[in-house]
């Protein structure tokens, strides 16, 4: 119950298109989703997050869908860039008092140029 | 504004050998503290979070611990380290009560 599946493990995307990770989440008490944006060698970046109160978050490229019912949300990544290549990673929170992430396995993206 | 800054950068150090890797933040006070462990190609397992001087909770038995001996200073220890203790070690900070965890640049053990 306290996993986060993530997928796909890897995507190709070319330049200009839009890129889709998505996670999977069990335990309905989660109620903070972020999505962190990790370069090679440097600590993961925050990059956009939602709560399960709104459906849908965006801001600039970075969109976040949220289904509730599913347990499931969403990065849509808008006219990926190759400087978009990173790996990302969703994480989901909601223990109480300690603000503890359960991440999930990351996806590396790769945008041609 | 804050900063997190974590050191040493890189280490090599050989099995059987003692680990001390520090994480400090700047510019708030009271802040929840994490450490987490990136294997390489992996996601990150959180091993330690602390909420207050003192107070520390582990959240995978291993041959690792932590201490916080000031309100900004998280110290993540070793006596003995292990092949399997190789990896990226991560520190993140979070405002007390607010979710958002910020990460430092990590520090790449390596462990021969």
């Amino acid at each position: 119950q306290q996993q986060v599946k993530q997928s796909p493990q890897s995507l190709i995307v070319q330049k200009g298109g839009i890129s889709i990770i998505n996670c999977a989440y069990e335990n309905t008490a989660f109620d903070y989703f972020p999505w962190y944006q990790q370069f090679p060698g440097k600590g993961p970046a925050l990059l956009i997050a939602i709560r399960p109160d709104v459906s849908e978050k965006k801001e600039g490229r970075f969109t976040i869908s949220f289904n509730k019912s599913a347990k499931q949300f969403s990065l849509h990544i808008m006219d990926s860039q190759p400087g978009d290549s990173a790996t990302y990673f969703c994480a989901a929170s909601g223990t109480s008092g300690t603000y503890k992430y359960i991440f999930g396995t990351g996806t590396r993206l790769k945008v041609l140029a | 504004s804050q900063t997190i800054h974590q050191w040493p950068a890189t280490l090599v150090q050989p099995v059987g050998s003692p680990l001390s890797l520090e994480c400090t933040v700047e510019g708030t006070s009271n802040p929840n503290l994490y450490w987490y462990r990136q294997a390489a190609g992996r996601g990150l397992q959180l091993l330690f979070y602390s909420v207050g001087i003192g107070q520390i909770s582990s959240e995978v038995p291993q041959n690792l611990s932590a201490s916080r001996p000031q309100d900004r200073q998280f110290i993540l220890s070793s006596k003995k380290l292990l092949l399997s203790d190789s990896g990226f070690y991560l520190c993140a900070w979070a405002t007390s009560g607010i979710y958002e965890q910020y990460f430092g640049p990590g520090t790449r053990l390596t462990v021969t």
